[in-house]
């Protein structure tokens, strides 16, 4: 088990443009976070997914973010015609829902950095 | 609805001396509540939870917390700070039922600078 692993690590993109992120879970996990820091703050949730399906969206989450989670395994995280202010740490968690008392922690990836310029 | 204030965004102490971290939490439901350590460009790492089982939970890294309803706090201690320990903390609260999205509220984060 090698953790939650994102890519790109680092991405800069000029305003306008598109991007897509990814995150690979922990292999067993079946639910997946996504969260975004700026500099100076704590996260803030954006949207998760048990297995497949995308069960809550954040009202930070803007038409022009998009979120799948085809197989229930991996998940991508686009973002449409960039904004400086979307320039964030996206970071990805995965957790093990065990039966319906309990979930294990989030476990987070390292992050992917975006510079929009 | 649930929030988390952390006291302090910046909290310097000696080697040697006792780390406190301030967390306190508004939350109508029974709260999950977490500590978590993110050191500079690497992500968070958890250090301690609280699940509504022993109100005083021991972490990684000789660091521990209380959960104490009456005062709705959850302060992060350690005995003796070491130069490792500087890193930035952040608090977290979440819903207990697993029905309900888990997802992590989080307050704003105290950057802790341990001194020689």
């Amino acid at each position: 088990d090698t953790g939650v692993s994102q890519n790109p690590r680092h991405k800069i993109t000029k305003r306008g443009q598109n991007v897509t992120f990814r995150c690979d879970p922990i292999s067993e996990h079946n639910r997946l976070y996504w969260y975004r820091q700026t500099l100076g703050q704590g996260p803030e949730f954006l949207t998760y997914f048990q297995n497949e399906a995308q069960l809550e969206k954040s009202r930070l989450l803007s038409d022009r973010f998009s979120a799948e989670r085809p197989k229930g395994s991996f998940s991508t995280l686009e973002i449409q015609r960039t904004e400086q202010g979307d320039s964030a740490m996206y970071l990805c968690a995965s957790s093990l829902l065990i039966n319906w008392q309990g979930e294990g922690e989030q476990y987070f990836g390292p992050g992917t950095r975006l510079t929009v310029t | 609805a649930q929030s988390v204030t952390q006291l302090g965004s910046h909290v310097s102490v000696s080697e040697g001396a006792l780390v406190l971290l301030r967390c306190n939490y508004s939350s109508s439901v029974p709260p999950y509540l977490f500590w978590y350590v993110q050191y500079p460009n690497q992500g968070l790492q958890l250090l301690l939870k609280y699940t509504s089982a022993a109100t005083l939970v021991k972490g990684i890294n000789g660091f521990e917390a209380e959960f104490k309803k009456s005062e709705t706090s959850f302060h992060l201690t350690k005995p003796s700070a070491h130069m490792s320990d500087a890193a930035e903390y952040f608090c977290a609260v979440s819903g207990v039922n697993a029905g309900n999205n888990r997802k992590l509220i989080w307050g704003l984060g105290t950057s802790l600078a341990v001194n020689p």
